[in-house]
């Protein structure tokens, strides 16, 4: 199993330019969520899926958009650069079947988003 | 609303010597989550607390759960250099998949 995966790896954008940030699984997880994490402030929930065709907001979504449309995929779009969007970027998945389960989450490597 | 504060945030400590990370939450949490950050790196899940009392131990750490003073511990015993690195409590809101994260306590263990 590849696990969770994430591209690019790195990123620079000018501000205003749009981009899809990659996020892959093989664990046949339905949950997944993308986070924000920047320096002091732990990580930051940005938008997460309970499975394909189902999003719902985080803490921190604006400037984001998603969409699941199969169980593997959950890309992350910036829809219009801002400097305040540089950080670094985890997605993550977890099992979550019917009953009592864990909601271990799996965080994939991370993107670094520098935004000038 | 779950918050989640970590203390302390910055941790210098000497190899061989034990010492505790506090992390409190404001609200109740289903469960909460341990995690470990390596510079540039991801994170990596040491443990997940299910209910009171819950303790769980993974060589010189262990981690601990009291849902009633709404605090969970993590302990580092005889630290060695290894272990430095950044840590992470995180809560889950009861009721929803979502994981609030603690600031972090970065640990830094000097030989």
């Amino acid at each position: 199993n590849a696990g969770v995966t994430q591209t690019p790896k790195f990123q620079v954008l000018k501000t205003g330019q749009s981009m899809t940030l990659q996020c892959a699984q093989d664990m046949n997880h339905e949950y997944m969520s993308w986070y924000r994490q920047d320096p002091g402030m732990g990580l930051r929930l940005i938008h997460y899926s309970v499975g394909a065709g189902i999003t719902d907001q985080g803490e921190v979504p604006n400037g984001y958009n998603v969409s699941r449309s199969t169980t593997e995929d959950f890309p992350l779009r910036l829809l219009s650069a801002a400097p305040s969007q540089t950080s670094v970027y985890f997605c993550a998945s977890s099992y979550s079947g019917g009953g009592w389960f864990y909601n271990e989450q799996f965080f994939g490597p991370g993107t670094r988003l520098t935004v000038l | 609303e779950l918050k989640v504060e970590q203390n302390p945030l910055f941790l210098s400590m000497q190899e061989g010597k034990n010492y505790t990370i506090y992390c409190n939450y404001s609200t109740t949490s289903d469960r909460l989550y341990w995690y470990r950050q390596d510079p540039g790196k991801s994170l990596e899940s040491l443990f997940v607390l299910l209910s009171n009392g819950a303790v769980k131990q993974e060589g010189r750490l262990m981690a601990s759960l009291d849902t009633k003073a709404r605090l969970s511990t993590l302990h580092i015993t005889a630290a060695v250099h290894d272990l430095s690195a950044t840590y992470f409590c995180a809560g889950l809101i009861q009721g929803a998949q979502k994981l609030v994260f603690g600031q972090g306590t970065r640990l830094t263990i000097n030989p």
